[in-house]
């Protein structure tokens, strides 16, 4: 069974409009999310995180929202630019010790930003 | 280097064979992952080294695959008798204590 799930393989946006990318899990004891990005041939590379204990997370043009009642979470660029082009992975784990791992992914979802 | 680094990017072999995968990860980085990531799909967890020692091996897919960790440092991902289903790419990534994971480029294996 999948335990985070992103129900869009792929997204289009136009330049500087926002793009908004979704995520959702059923696992209750993921307790750490993260969101990747990757480029084709390229390993994921880290974009932002959140914990259980925050609702919102921001870091420059990335946001990410965490609704934990819902499980549910989504990643917010604004605005958004041709180089976020890529495939987005959502991750969760728990946070066993104080220590992240053993990251549970998402399929990834395809993000096209169009100039 | 300043990254994770993985060698050999691709490999390609006959069913059958033996390979060997490898990673050095960034320097200083305890904990060590490996993940594969199979056409259409996430990423999937395989094992997760705490300096030398893997307190969780759940994910390998069976037993003719295995991994160590040497030094706290190069770690090596082997699978044995090779069959089809294990052509995916095979990511690994290191992170410091309670720090975000950083990957490497993968190997991208291919089983004829």
């Amino acid at each position: 069974d999948q335990q985070v799930k992103q129900n869009s393989p792929s997204l289009s946006v136009q330049e500087g409009r926002i793009s908004i990318l979704n995520c959702d899990y059923t696992n209750s004891m993921f307790d750490y999310f993260l969101w990747y990005k990757k480029y084709p041939a390229e390993g994921p590379t880290f974009l932002i995180s959140i914990s259980s204990i925050k609702d919102k997370n921001e870091d420059g043009r990335f946001t990410v929202f965490l609704n934990k009642s819902a499980k549910h979470l989504s990643l917010h660029i604004v605005p958004s630019q041709p180089g976020d082009s890529a495939v987005y992975f959502c991750a969760a784990s728990p946070l066993s010790g104080g220590s992240n791992y053993k990251l549970t992914f998402g399929k990834g979802t395809l993000l096209t930003v169009n100039p | 280097g300043a990254g994770v680094s993985q060698s050999p990017s691709n490999k390609v072999t006959e069913k059958g064979k033996d390979v060997e995968l490898r990673c050095d990860p960034i320097s200083g980085h305890t904990a060590l992952y490996w993940y594969r990531q199979s056409l259409g799909q996430g990423l999937e967890f395989l094992i997760y080294f705490q300096g030398n020692s893997a307190p969780d091996k759940s994910g390998l897919p069976s037993d003719r695959f295995s991994a160590e960790r040497t030094g706290g440092s190069v770690s090596t991902l082997t699978i044995q008798r090779t069959q089809q289903e294990d052509s995916a790419v095979y990511l690994c990534a290191s992170s410091p204590p309670n720090q975000p994971q950083h990957f490497g480029d993968g190997t991208r294996l291919s089983i004829l």
